[in-house]
């Protein structure tokens, strides 16, 4: 029941793009994308529900494949303050729980 | 300050005992979420609260118990404490059950002596 994210860990020089993906067994109602910085609460970046709808931020965008259950998280020209752990959340019709993955380390170097 | 407010920050323990983490979530939310993080592990879904009920359960020990007040707070019992229990307990909480994203609150740290 838990999605699997790929990579696990991902190393960046500044001004680089990355993609971190999401999947799952399960259908799927919405995937939640969260960054957390090492010791510190995650961070809420991005929902995409089943059916299209997606709300997030301006700088970072992602997709859903319903038809695949996966999801996949794009960060492009790359910044050193998004280094940290990305967690993706997933939730299946009416169970109004969010299963997050293990997580994927991200670092971006100068 | 995301506006999910957690007491205390930091609780050590000794093993056998019993602790109450409290958490007041975001003016105007309904769901209160609990998770437990472990040690650079990810993070696991214990319970949720709406409006005063519970919605869902996750994986959470028998010895763990939570409830959501009137005023909304909520607040996480765990007895019998083990070493195996130390760890990070993040609430979150969000909007009136729409899809809405989570906002979590800083965490309690648990550590079990």
């Amino acid at each position: 029941q838990q999605p699997v994210q790929s990579p696990q860990a991902v190393i960046l020089r500044e001004g680089e793009d990355a993609v971190i993906n999401c999947s799952s067994s399960k259908a799927l109602y919405s995937v939640h994308w969260y960054r957390q910085k090492h010791g510190e609460a995650p961070v809420f970046l991005m929902i995409l529900l089943k059916g299209g709808e997606q709300k997030g931020h301006d700088k970072i965008s992602a997709s859903f494949n319903e038809k695949k259950q996966q999801s996949s998280l794009y960060l492009t020209a790359s910044q050193l303050s998004y280094s940290g752990t990305y967690f993706c959340g997933t939730e299946m019709d009416s169970s109004y729980k969010l299963i997050f993955g293990s997580g994927t380390r991200l670092l971006v170097r100068p | 300050d995301s506006g999910v407010t957690q007491t205390p920050k930091h609780l050590i323990t000794a093993t056998g005992q019993r602790v109450t983490l409290r958490c007041s979530p975001r003016s105007g939310d309904l769901s209160v979420y609990w998770y437990q993080q472990s040690l650079d592990q990810g993070l696991q879904f214990l319970i949720q609260y709406y409006n005063g009920e519970e919605r869902a359960k996750g994986n959470i020990l028998e010895r763990f118990s939570a409830q959501q007040f009137p005023d909304l707070h909520s607040e996480l019992n765990l007895s019998s404490l083990e070493l195996g229990d130390s760890a990070l307990y993040f609430c979150a909480s969000s909007g009136t059950g729409a899809r809405d994203g989570y906002t979590f609150g800083s965490g309690t740290r648990l550590t079990v002596v």
